[in-house]
């Protein structure tokens, strides 16, 4: 198994500032993903950060908005730039471990 | 293109009961399944996974089964508990993919 840490928990922003969200495994891992979650909906994946080489993106997601770094096999960070309240969501950072995902606690961000 | 549904979208029972949660994915081609279990505002738990060999996998007063020819999986509860109050999602990893593909989920609720 795996456990998965973020900080911050939580955090309410304005509009147009940036927020860098942390995401640590206790263990090595290949793949870490980053999912949002927005009110009353289920996951959609932003983007798959692998150790070393750029971060693929999903439809809909670019690396301007949403730039991520993955310096190493335990840690990432996802930046939420330029924010509106439309990015008002849970942030969520996940790692597969033996073919099973495991998820963070979620950054809930409020955008104001 | 893969999707997955739930049914039924929200549920409440009484304490006590027994109750089975849907999930239905259109294709088959599926690597593993995998039931999570979210708390308002957390992160996923991840409760149980079926890799596509397996017919079922069984951990405390929950089940899973797993019917990849029909595209069907069910969880099931035993004697549930107000502590079980929470949403229940359901994903696949297609065999294609490293990324999962979530349904909607199930928000259940067990009134004392």
């Amino acid at each position: 198994s795996a456990v998965i840490s973020q900080k911050p928990s939580r955090d309410i922003c304005q509009r147009g500032t940036s927020l860098t969200i942390q995401c640590q495994v206790d263990s090595q891992v290949t793949m870490m993903f980053w999912y949002r979650q927005q009110p009353g909906q289920s996951l959609t994946l932003i983007a798959t950060a692998n150790q070393g080489s750029e971060a693929t993106y999903e439809s809909g997601f670019v690396i301007d908005k949403f730039p991520i770094s993955r310096p190493n096999l335990t840690f990432s960070t996802l930046t939420v730039s330029n924010m509106s309240p439309e990015d008002s969501s849970i942030y969520l950072c996940s790692a597969t471990i033996s073919y099973e995902q495991y998820f963070g606690p979620g950054t809930r961000l409020t955008v104001t | 293109k893969q999707e997955v549904t739930q049914i039924p979208a929200a549920l409440s029972v009484p304490e006590g009961e027994n109750l089975v949660l849907n999930c239905s994915f259109t294709d088959s081609a599926i690597y593993n399944l995998q039931w999570f279990r979210q708390d308002p505002g957390k992160g996923l738990t991840s409760l149980l996974l079926i890799q596509s060999s397996q017919r079922e996998q069984t951990s405390g007063r929950l089940n899973a089964s797993l019917d990849k020819s029909s595209g069907r999986s069910t969880l099931y509860i035993a004697a549930s508990q107000p502590g079980d109050s929470a949403t229940y999602l359901c994903a696949v990893r297609p065999d294609s993919s490293y990324k999962l593909i979530f349904g909607s989920g199930t928000r259940l609720l067990v009134r004392p």
